[in-house]
């Protein structure tokens, strides 16, 4: 079973707009971690946001922010004023705090910012 | 500070070779996380290293072996290369292995991107 589902492919957005891209997890582990990646075509992988599962409070880093809602297992990352430079493919992955240190990536979403 | 650096960025090799890939963590980083991703299966972990040691592992052959050195420096090797190792390799660097998920976030290098012919 996936414990990552991304279900958005691509993601179509107009510069100003706000966006969510959707994130699912499956894990029976009580304490993990859940975490945003940016990769660029240059194909680096940059942090965005992360958020602890015991975490009162959603995550939020400039003008990225994670809507955390436990109970149904989802992670969805909000950003909000797109800007034509936030075109790249976004993955959600986790970090479960029992099962060492491998992050689980999901399939990624493309996402793509027009002027 | 400089961030988690990779070389080569590219390399073409033909099948049967090997090929080392190496990585520098951002300075005072002492796990270093391997990470294999191609367009079919998606990221992949491959390995991770703590103080030289190798602390995880995840499901591939043999073939694929690393090591970290003393200054936290890393190496993947992959031996007997097959069509089916093209693939962007990534490294990760992050603070410890224990501690809080949120001290171990790991930050990523550019990738070296392998071509096996």
């Amino acid at each position: 079973a996936q414990k990552i589902t991304q279900t958005q492919p691509g993601m179509f957005v107009q510069e100003k707009e706000a966006v969510t891209l959707d994130c699912t997890y499956d894990t029976s582990d009580p304490s993990y971690g859940l975490f945003w990646y940016k990769q660029p075509s240059s194909g680096e992988m940059i942090f965005l946001i992360y958020q602890g599962s015991y975490d009162q409070q959603n995550a939020t880093e400039g003008r990225y922010s994670l809507n955390f809602q436990k109970a149904r297992k989802s992670a969805n990352l909000v950003i909000s004023a797109s800007q034509l430079g936030d075109s790249a493919m976004y993955f959600c992955a986790m970090r479960e705090g029992q099962a060492g240190t491998a992050l689980i990536f999901g399939k990624g979403t493309t996402l793509s910012v027009s002027s | 500070k400089a961030g988690v650096t990779q070389t080569p960025r590219y390399l073409i090799k033909t099948r049967g070779q090997q090929v080392t890939l190496s990585c520098s963590p951002i300075s005072g980083h002492r796990s270093v996380s391997w990470y294999q991703q191609t367009p079919g299966q998606g990221l992949q972990f491959l390995f991770e290293y703590f103080s030289e040691t190798q602390r995880n592992k995840g499901n591939f052959p043999g073939r694929f072996s690393g090591r970290q050195f003393s200054n936290s420096r890393s190496e993947m090797n992959v031996s007997t290369l097959e069509l089916g190792d093209s693939a962007l390799y990534l490294c990760a660097s992050s603070l410890a292995m224990s501690g809080g998920l949120a001290k171990n976030i790991q930050y990523f290098g550019a990738g070296t991107r392998l071509s096996v012919l």
